[in-house]
């Protein structure tokens, strides 16, 4: 089942900080972080863990609340390079190696 | 510098025609992914391979088919079945498990069908 992530978009100026979220139905062995451009390839952001390991992004930080299935990307003094939409990606125990992606968070960065 | 290749970058076809889409990866990972994105969407799993002559439906398989005879390469055909085949196509790469490893994406390829 996807993963509801929130909110679907989001307009920041330039310095200002955000934050998204990724909801899950199920029991989740880690959440994955990508960030696409228009037209481009998704690239990986970061990977939280069940049991509290993240691997990734140094200037992102993101938190993976394994009681509710939820996870949450920080995203602080943003920059114009930031602009892009956010997806979530969920691994979950029951369903082999796959990942299954929310629908997305568009963020828009202005001067 | 190791990556995953998708060709061509734009596919232009008639309807009724089967087309395939090529995905080629020098990571050495095990695992690979097809992945369709509508404008507008998140990305949604069409099938995916975790060992060579082995691969699983994912969750929009119906009108695709896939082989993964190499390590290396996991093309994918649309076949005439598909009923909307106009889409961004994403191969994806990992290693084994994707518990701490993360996907690796290729450039895509944007299919046109008329």
């Amino acid at each position: 089942q996807q993963p509801v992530q929130s909110p679907q978009a989001v307009i920041l100026r330039e310095g200002e900080d955000a934050v998204i979220n990724c909801s899950s139905s199920k029991a989740l062995y880690s959440v994955h972080w990508y960030r696409q451009k228009h037209g481009e390839a998704p690239v990986f952001l970061m990977i939280l863990l069940k049991g509290g390991e993240q691997k990734g992004h140094e200037k992102i930080s993101a938190s993976f609340n394994e009681k509710k299935q939820q996870s949450s990307l920080y995203l602080t003094a943003s920059q114009l390079s930031y602009s892009g939409t956010y997806f979530c990606g969920t691994h979950v125990a029951t369903s082999g190696s796959r990942l299954t992606f929310g629908e997305g968070t568009q963020l828009t960065v202005n001067p | 510098d190791g990556g995953i290749t998708q060709s061509p970058k734009y596919l232009f076809r008639k309807e009724g025609q089967n087309v395939t889409l090529s995905c080629e990866q020098n990571l050495n990972h095990d695992a690979m992914y097809w992945y369709r994105q509508d404008p507008g969407q998140g990305l949604r799993l069409i099938y995916y391979s975790q060992i060579v002559n082995d691969f699983q439906k994912g969750d929009i398989a119906e009108g695709y088919s896939v082989s993964r005879e190499k390590k290396e390469s996991f093309p994918l055909t649309v076949t005439s079945a598909q009923k909307n085949p106009t889409a961004f196509y994403l191969c994806a790469s990992s290693r084994q498990t994707l518990y701490n490893s993360p996907l690796h994406f290729g450039n895509g390829t944007r299919l046109t069908v008329t």
